[in-house]
């Protein structure tokens, strides 16, 4: 099955700054990507998410880029906010037209902390 | 729309004890999934519905029943709780339709198991 790796598991930035969080996964059948934040007891929202076909996709202060070939991906803020503070996931699954993104594959997290 | 709703949000099991967490969305979404979250150890699958009538298992679906009768509900049975399923639990919903994947997810139920 699909193994997905977070890096790093922990993250500290000021507040201005960028923070780049890194995932790379097992499966090349895998093409769909989505990153969920998750801030402290609450559940997990979809932030940004791309699929193989695409290099980048950006939203904002957001981007994502993907790396087929070494079955990379990694999340990008820039001009990081407090608010911005909170645990990352990134996942993995395939994706076709009749829809297979019930079985997510997710990292183990990335707490960033965004210090003011 | 509630969109995904879970209850109960605590509960505190003894070992051996059974119990259903349960699992409702609105938004008429063919795909509905169950995960635990355990510290360090991100969201992993433990059953999943991709319709009425139909499931399967996940990567952790030891101890654990599902059933999907309607659209909207998909509940989770423990059967014999043990310590090692103290865990918050999230239920997702997507749908296949469209080109918009998201899977939403619920608030979660923490449960303890003594």
């Amino acid at each position: 099955g699909e193994n997905v790796e977070q890096h790093p598991s922990t993250l500290s930035v000021q507040e201005g700054d960028s923070a780049v969080i890194k995932c790379t996964y097992s499966d090349s059948a895998s093409n769909y990507f989505p990153w969920y934040k998750q801030e402290l007891g609450k559940r997990p929202q979809l932030i940004i998410d791309i699929r193989s076909n695409v290099g980048e996709k950006k939203d904002q202060r957001i981007a994502v880029t993907l790396n087929k070939t070494a079955k990379h991906f990694s999340l990008h803020i820039t001009e990081t906010q407090p608010e911005d503070s909170a645990v990352y996931f990134c996942a993995a699954s395939m994706w076709n037209s009749g829809g297979s993104n019930y079985k997510l594959t997710f990292g183990k997290g990335t707490l960033l902390t965004v210090n003011p | 729309n509630a969109g995904v709703t879970q209850t109960p949000k605590f509960q505190v099991l003894k070992t051996g004890q059974s119990m259903t967490l349960q699992c409702a969305q609105d938004m008429n979404h063919e795909y509905m999934s169950w995960y635990r979250q355990d510290p360090g150890m991100g969201l992993r699958l433990i059953h999943y519905s991709v319709g009425a009538g139909i499931t399967d298992q996940g990567e952790v679906p030891n101890g654990y029943n599902v059933s999907r009768s309607t659209t909207e509900d998909f509940p989770l049975r423990l059967l014999s709780a043990a310590p090692s399923q103290t865990s918050v639990y999230f239920c997702a919903s997507s749908s296949p339709a469209g080109a918009y994947h998201e899977q939403f997810f619920g608030p979660g139920t923490r449960l303890t198991v003594l």
